[in-house]
């Protein structure tokens, strides 16, 4: 079985700070990826960075990069020169690298970017 | 290119009534999946198709509950009788291929049973 944790059920950030929203994870799968969604107030659901967990770097994408960290089972979102445009619901996901498909979901932290 | 649609965007129903979701992958997409997510809660796995065969249903709530994917392309999950704890998103993703990367995700339907 798999779990998200995300204990930051939501952030105030000032504009241009970076923001760092956090996830653990725990699971039995020996590969696995982990996912970074981002939900406006629009409701669609953005793909915004990937980590497998044999990737020997951490992923980044832009603004976005992921804090991998295996030992621990964390793998936080770091967002530079946070934006007004960056205020969403964000969730971090996992899924077993092989077979089985299904992504598991935390349940989110709400980020507000204060100008 | 289109990406994942979903009819009707909101949907208010009474209880014991009976409501029909539509999904539409993109188009080419073998994979297609279905989630909810309850007010507050995470965001949880209910099916997933491989073309039009069921790979994986494990997350389907109750016989209330009835997904199809017809010809392998788009999707309906159907609600027959809506319950009141059945109120909440529905998401539909799509990917190209087995054990891709990425799940492209709809806008979501909101259902509020009443």
């Amino acid at each position: 079985a798999q779990k998200i944790t995300q204990t930051q059920p939501g952030m105030f950030v000032q504009e241009k700070e970076a923001v760092t929203l956090d996830c653990t994870y725990d699971t039995s799968d020996p590969s696995y990826g982990l996912f970074w969604y981002k939900q406006p107030s629009s409701g669609e659901m953005i793909f915004l960075i990937y980590q497998g967990s044999y990737d020997q770097q951490n992923a980044t994408e832009g603004r976005y990069s992921l804090n991998f960290q295996k030992a621990r089972k964390s793998a936080n979102l770091v967002i530079s020169a946070s934006q007004l445009g960056d205020s969403a619901m964000y969730f971090c996901a996992m899924r077993a690298y092989f077979g089985n498909e299904k992504l598991t979901f935390g349940t989110g932290t709400r980020l507000t970017i204060i100008p | 290119e289109a990406g994942v649609t979903q009819f009707p965007s909101h949907s208010v129903i009474e209880k014991g009534q009976t409501v029909t979701l539509r999904c539409d992958p993109i188009s080419g997409h073998d994979n297609l999946y279905w989630y909810r997510r309850v007010m507050g809660k995470e965001i949880k796995f209910l099916l997933h198709f491989v073309k039009e065969s069921k790979q994986d249903e494990s997350g389907m709530p109750n016989n209330r509950f009835l997904a199809e994917r017809t010809g392998g392309t788009y999707s309906t999950l159907k609600v027959q009788p809506a319950e009141l704890e059945d109120s909440g998103v529905y998401f539909c993703a799509s990917s190209p291929d087995y054990g891709g990367r990425e799940q492209y995700f709809g806008p979501g339907t909101r259902l509020t049973v009443t």
